[in-house]
């Protein structure tokens, strides 16, 4: 079983919309999580980063964090065609670790 | 910005077959890393590196070896290739474990072992 799980596996949002997008870790040892972005045929990019409890927000992107859960949450709004892609959530493996395990990722369409 | 390459980009070998890709990065980072990406899978960490002469196993290092002969090179090593390695490979770099350890990653290779 994968220790980072994300959900929905697929989400299709009309453009302008808000598109939520879920991540949690059942690994009790995670701490830091970053999210990703894949375009189709790209390598992916690092999108955001959060560590501390509660939400970081840059442009329309918008992230939470809830440590005690370890659930972690991407929001963006007004979405965009540019915005369709694979979203990667990624977990520090343990305190000190340079490993990061990813989760299987959501594929979002924002359809025009 | 960083820089990553991988080649080749594409690579179609023969079961049993020996296969060697390789990663370039320009970024003068300690550590680096070959993932594979499957659907369904997300990215799985086969071996990673923290420097020159090191290599450490991954998640799923069976069937892969790793060699990092110098600060920018990192080369992901299939002896004997078999259907079940066909996939995308990406390698990446990056510095740190800590908050910042963003890890900055080539265009991948696509490989199909037949």
């Amino acid at each position: 079983q994968q220790k980072v799980q994300q959900s929905p596996e697929s989400l299709i949002v009309p453009e302008g919309g808000m598109a939520s997008l879920n991540c949690t870790s059942s690994d009790r040892n995670v701490d830091y999580f970053w999210w990703y972005r894949q375009h189709s045929g790209k390598s992916p990019k690092m999108l955001m980063s959060i560590f501390s409890n509660g939400e970081k927000e840059e442009g329309r992107f918008t992230v939470h964090l809830n440590k005690a859960s370890l659930h972690t949450s991407l929001h963006i709004r007004d979405s965009q065609p540019s915005d369709s892609a694979l979203y990667l959530c990624a977990a520090r493996a343990s305190s000190g670790s340079w490993q990061l395990i990813f989760g299987s990722g959501t594929q979002l369409t924002v359809m025009p | 910005e960083a820089a990553v390459t991988q080649s080749p980009r594409n690579k179609v070998a023969v079961t049993g077959g020996k296969v060697t890709l390789s990663c370039n990065q320009t970024n003068n980072h300690n550590n680096m890393y070959w993932y594979r990406q499957d659907t369904g899978h997300g990215l799985r960490l086969i071996h990673y590196s923290y420097g020159a002469g090191s290599t450490e196993k991954g998640d799923i290092p069976d069937g892969y070896k790793a060699s990092r002969p110098s600060q920018e090179n990192f080369s992901l090593i299939l002896e004997l290739a078999t259907p079940s390695q066909t996939s995308v490979y990406f390698c990446a770099s990056g510095d740190g474990g800590g908050g910042d350890a963003e890890q900055f990653f080539g265009p991948g290779t696509r490989l199909t072992v037949l």
